[in-house]
């Protein structure tokens, strides 16, 4: 079975801290995600990667940024987190870009005070 | 833009049978997919359409039509643990690199007895 795991099931920052979200896969996969999720507005993607160190913005990658040094990790960073951070962060991964059934972690629920 | 619009809510009674719509406009397809998303817990697979017709998988079934940029979901014989969101997202051109899962806002199914 494909395993994806996150560092973490609850993250309690403060604002202005730096945060790291760290997502691991066990799987070879090539690409991996990291979504954000929010009431009313769904799975929203941030960033991706089809490779190691390469990287993609997705549709809201503002104050955010990652980093994919090995294959099997993808790290979703805030540099300076904010209220408006706070979320569920959910990181996914797929075997290749023609093949995108993906693969869920079981989220990090981030709250920023 | 790129848009999957999906309803909010829909409630169904056990041993019923319920049908998810889904309607799609993207930039650009490669697939369809459903996923169940039980409160709190990771989006799982349901099911791909990537050609025109039906997919039925057990008491799940999901439709396909391109030229309509439409699909749903059946769930049958209902229970109560089908009480869930159910996301549908389509395989689309993310960005000018490459290509992504865009997700609808989900559906919140609510199944009583």
């Amino acid at each position: 079975d494909v395993k994806v795991t996150q560092s973490s099931r609850y993250l309690v920052k403060r604002t202005g801290e730096k945060v790291f979200l760290e997502c691991v896969q066990d799987m070879d996969h090539e690409n991996m995600f990291w979504y954000r999720q929010d009431p009313g507005l769904g799975l929203r993607l941030i960033y991706f990667s089809y490779d190691v160190k390469m990287k993609e913005k997705g549709d809201i990658p503002e104050g955010y940024s990652v980093s994919r040094e090995k294959k099997e990790r993808f790290s979703l960073i805030l540099e300076s987190a904010s209220t408006n951070q706070t979320s569920m962060y959910l990181c996914a991964s797929s075997l290749a870009q023609d093949i995108n059934e993906q693969f869920f972690g079981p989220g990090t629920r981030l709250t920023v005070l | 833009g790129q848009n999957i619009d999906q309803p909010t809510e829909m409630t169904a009674t056990e041993g019923a049978i319920v049908q998810i719509n889904c309607t799609y406009q993207t930039s650009g397809f490669n697939g369809l997919f459903w996923y169940q998303q039980h409160a709190g817990e990771a989006p799982t697979f349901l099911s791909y359409n990537v050609l025109d017709g039906l997919e039925e998988k057990g008491r799940f079934s999901s439709f396909l039509s391109r030229s309509k940029g439409y699909s749903y979901l059946l769930l049958k014989e209902l229970q109560m643990k089908d009480s869930a969101s159910y996301l549908c997202a389509v395989h689309s051109k993310a960005n000018q690199a490459g290509t992504a899962l865009i997700f609808g806002k989900g559906t919140t199914l609510s199944v009583s007895s």
